[in-house]
């Protein structure tokens, strides 16, 4: 089982540049989310979505949208990257309160 | 959502037992309590749950008293490679684990 799968593992931007952080599960969950985690700090959630077609925002949206177009996949968009976006992406899946994450993407802003 | 409270960090030594104790006083009725934990570089990773009393798994105990208003996650005979942040979560099965916060977890570092 790939379990969850983010693309790519690193990236760097430059201000003012878009890009999309992909997402997709193998494990048939309804549940995505869509986490970023600063330096030494804990988890916070941007987006979620409990199933297809069906996203909601998290504690920290601004800057970001998603779409769910299928159950496997949850893509994050940033439109005007900008430094204070510079962070680790974790995406997840899950079922009851087990939660399963990806390895995450490390993008930096410059 | 019930909010948790949780040491910043631990120190232990390898082969000791470690309990990290987890707070929280709002906790409602549908809550259940998971234990989540992360490595460098690497997203979390579920480690344990439960609802009350004591849950056992291979990897660690999790201690729930009877107002539920703490619990306390153990692991035994700790080794270097348990060196990570654990996080306790607090949250209804409806409510999922990406619902829950993750605060800022309590960092263990064990030492040889």
């Amino acid at each position: 089982n790939a379990g969850v799968t983010q693309t790519p593992k690193f990236r760097i931007l430059k201000i003012g540049q878009s890009m999309t952080l992909q997402c997709t599960q193998d494990m048939n969950h309804n549940y995505m989310y869509w986490y970023r985690q600063d330096p030494g700090m804990g988890l916070k959630l941007i987006y979620y979505s409990v199933g297809a077609g069906i996203t909601d925002k998290g504690e920290v949206p601004n800057g970001y949208n998603v779409s769910r177009s299928t159950t496997e996949d949850f893509p994050l968009r940033l439109e005007l990257a900008a430094p204070s976006q510079t962070s680790v992406y974790f995406c997840a899946s899950s079922r009851k309160q087990e939660a399963f994450f990806g390895q995450g993407t490390r993008l930096t802003v410059v | 959502l019930a909010k948790t409270t949780q040491p910043i960090s631990m120190d232990s030594y390898e082969g000791q037992e470690v309990n990290i104790t987890c707070s929280h006083n709002n906790i409602a009725t549908n809550d259940y309590i998971t234990w989540y934990q992360q490595f460098p570089s690497q997203g979390p990773r579920f480690i344990i749950q439960g609802y009350k009393t004591k849950v056992t798994n291979e990897v660690a105990s999790l201690f729930i008293p009877a107002d539920r208003k703490s619990s306390t996650l153990s692991l035994p005979r700790v080794s270097l490679s348990d060196t990570a942040v654990y996080y306790c979560l607090v949250g209804d099965e409806d409510t999922n684990a990406g619902k829950s916060t993750f605060g800022d977890g309590t960092t263990l570092t064990v030492k040889p």
